[in-house]
């Protein structure tokens, strides 16, 4: 069946470095959403991308739909402690919801 | 404002029990979602409702069951039949399900086993 995987699957970082996380999948889809969920709390959308190659940024995140349309990746640039939390990759079609299983980050004061 | 309200945030059972998660929106959305999410881990679908009157289920819906009367409404019951309920339970809500329709997420209920 349709699955994404995102790696890493964790990561510990110091504050005020950059962060790089990606997810993959076997089928080719035309939407990437990426969501962060604080520990606790629900998710929250971060940066949604429609077209293959589209780069879009909000605030210090980045995100891109790759060209083979298989994959997306995210980047945060000069981490900050508030950037802790779980982040999901998301590509649900028009009849099957699908969450990637998650980037656990930690940043480190 | 507009959002999605789950009720309670935290919940004990006795085993044996049924319990009734709570999942209002005023986003007026079409589409509403539940899933579970144990400790360090990603989101399971358990169902979900695409309109009033209907709902399919998801990966992982044996032990609930949910009902769908209302548009804005969406309960889930962990049914005596989960035998592993203790769980943090996400409703959400989208305005359908498609292609890039981001979904909105309450805050959680965390179920747990007295």
């Amino acid at each position: 069946g349709q699955q994404l995987n995102q790696s890493p699957q964790s990561m510990f970082i110091q504050e005020g470095e950059d962060v790089s996380m990606n997810c993959t999948s076997s089928s080719i889809f035309n939407t990437w959403l990426w969501y962060k969920q604080d520990p606790g709390e629900g998710p929250v959308l971060l940066i949604a991308l429609y077209k293959a190659g589209e780069l879009t940024s909000n605030g210090r995140l980045t995100a891109q739909f790759g060209i083979t349309r298989k994959d997306s990746f995210l980047n945060i640039s000069a981490s900050i402690p508030s950037d802790v939390g779980i982040y999901f990759c998301d590509k649900t079609s028009y009849d099957k919801v699908i969450f990637g299983p998650g980037t656990s980050l930690s940043v480190i004061p | 404002d507009g959002g999605i309200t789950q009720s309670p945030k935290y919940l004990f059972r006795k085993e044996g029990q049924n319990v009734t998660l709570s999942c209002e929106q005023n986003l007026n959305h079409d589409a509403m979602y539940w899933y579970r999410q144990d400790p360090g881990q990603g989101l399971r679908l358990i169902y979900y409702s695409q309109i009033v009157n209907d709902f399919q289920k998801g990966d992982i819906a044996e032990g609930y069951s949910v009902s769908r009367e209302k548009k804005e409404s969406f309960p889930l019951t962990v049914t005596s039949a989960q035998k592993n309920p203790t769980a943090f339970y996400l409703c959400a809500s989208s305005i359908g399900v498609g292609w890039g329709q981001p979904q909105h997420f309450g805050d959680g209920t965390r179920l747990s086993i007295l």
